[in-house]
């Protein structure tokens, strides 16, 4: 177990609320990152931090927004949910001594 | 722009053959490549990897080959077996150069029977 926790697990949400997705972890890693998993598509990173405070975009970021006030939560906002933002979402994080990331159970998120 | 591609969905093989998952990619900044394996309402679990200045890791039942060249990595699986049954995801990564985010591919369901 990687010590990754994501909240909610599963949450259902009406077209146009804004939704906040978090991820918590215990091993103090300095990178963090949030995927989408959309079926003929894989994992498609959303953004990804590299410390506190310090965020980037991803592949896919139109949408999205995040927040990193403290190395262990990674937040994840959608400002105004869409029906194409239904998706399984996975946070990752990883330490500075290799490549590999590790990740959370995933959220699946419907926006109706 | 698709910049890891896994051109197989899916992929069927009988328990004790060999499973070969097969992957390309496209930016010469990739220095590392990795393997993950993916239960349904599970996260992706890290498999193996492999860095750009090797052609072969070798971990138990599994192995990675990497062609430069062709730019196509591969994972071999012997003997396969039912538990590996799963959604394969393979990504890559600009380690040394842009931080390490992972680029993955579409994943392969590998179904192996009994």
């Amino acid at each position: 177990d990687a010590g990754i926790t994501q909240s909610p697990r599963h949450k259902v949400t009406e077209t146009g609320t804004p939704v906040t997705l978090r991820c918590h972890q215990t091993e103090n890693h300095r990178y963090m990152y949030w995927y989408r998993q959309d079926p003929g598509h894989g994992l498609r990173l959303i953004h990804y931090s590299y410390g506190v405070k310090d965020t980037d975009k991803g592949e896919v970021s139109d949408g999205y927004s995040v927040s990193r006030s403290k190395t262990e939560d990674f937040l994840l906002t959608l400002e105004s949910a869409t029906s194409s933002q239904t998706s399984v979402y996975f946070c990752a994080i990883r330490g500075t001594e290799g490549p590999e990331a590790f990740f959370g159970q995933g959220t699946r998120l419907t926006v109706v | 722009d698709q910049q890891v591609k896994q051109n197989s969905p899916s992929l069927s093989v009988q328990e004790g053959r060999i499973s070969i998952l097969n992957c390309d990619y496209t930016n010469s900044m990739f220095d590392y490549f990795l393997w993950y394996k993916k239960y349904p309402a599970e996260g992706p679990t890290f498999l193996i990897s492999i860095s750009s200045i090797k052609d072969k890791n070798e971990d138990g039942r599994f192995t990675v080959f990497l062609n430069k060249s062709a730019k196509h990595l591969s994972l071999h699986i012997v003997p396969s077996q039912p538990g590996d049954s799963a959604v394969y995801f393979c990504a890559a990564s600009a380690y040394y150069n842009q931080g390490g985010k992972l680029i993955f591919g579409q994943g392969t369901e590998l179904s192996v029977k009994p």
